[in-house]
């Protein structure tokens, strides 16, 4: 069974960094590309970055490039996105979701992790 | 950027067809995702590649797409289906993203 728990969601204030992880379980996780997707307390889904298997390649939503960093370490299952000089308007909660889907980065989400809270606030 | 649009709600008898659209610019030339989110839970992919269902996902959703709109239909709906409902593309312009609509309440009467 695929698993996907996210962690690393506090308070933090704005101009602030963050560190979220995602821990996989239950696939081959090596050997997918994975992505962060966000969504802000009654609002829609928002895709937030993508890291290709192999971790040769990176994307990001133009809200958050420059600011966001996504890395893994395939070595112990997990993601990570970095977030730093943080806004109120990054306030969401942050799923971890694996790609599915042919190609190098997939074309859809197909497992979801259950999300971690990130609200910034001074 | 594409841009997806969805109604904000769709209102169903048990039992009847809900029919979910979600419009873009020439959308039958894109394959559209669709995933099902519960209050207080992840989202869960429906349909994918426009009209594949996932294991476990049963025989009552489907999905088509062609000119401006994409639809998710659900058949003999149930009171379990009562969700929001989101279509998604891929898009390659101007760089490599993925995009959401912004989601249909479907609300079981």
């Amino acid at each position: 069974e695929v698993q996907l728990v996210e962690a690393g969601g506090i308070v933090v204030q704005p101009g602030g960094s963050l560190r979220l992880s995602c821990e996989a379980s239950g696939f081959a996780f090596g050997d997918f590309s994975m992505h962060w997707v966000r969504q802000a307390p009654g609002k829609g889904l928002e895709w937030v970055s993508l890291i290709s298997w192999g971790a040769s390649s990176s994307y990001y939503a133009d809200s958050v490039k420059g600011r966001f960093s996504i890395s893994r370490d395939d070595g112990k299952n997990s993601l990570y996105l970095q977030m730093n000089n943080l806004k109120t308007e990054d306030s969401a909660l942050y799923y971890c979701a694996k790609a599915g889907g042919d190609g190098d980065y997939g074309y859809y989400f197909d497992f979801w992790g259950q999300g971690t809270q990130d609200t910034v606030s001074s | 950027s594409y841009v997806l649009t969805q109604s904000p709600s769709v209102s169903v008898a048990p039992g009847q067809t809900a029919r979910i659209p979600c419009g873009g610019h020439n959308i039958g030339h894109k394959n559209v995702h669709w995933y099902q989110q519960k209050p207080g839970q992840a989202p869960v992919l429906v349909v994918y590649d426009d009209r594949n269902r996932p294991s476990g996902i049963p025989e009552r959703f489907s999905g088509s797409n062609s000119g401006d709109t994409a639809t998710l239909t659900i058949n003999r709906v149930e009171a379990g289906d009562e969700a929001d409902y989101f279509c998604q593309v891929w898009d390659s312009t101007p760089d490599h993203s993925y995009v959401f609509g912004s989601g249909t309440k479907v609300t079981v009467l």
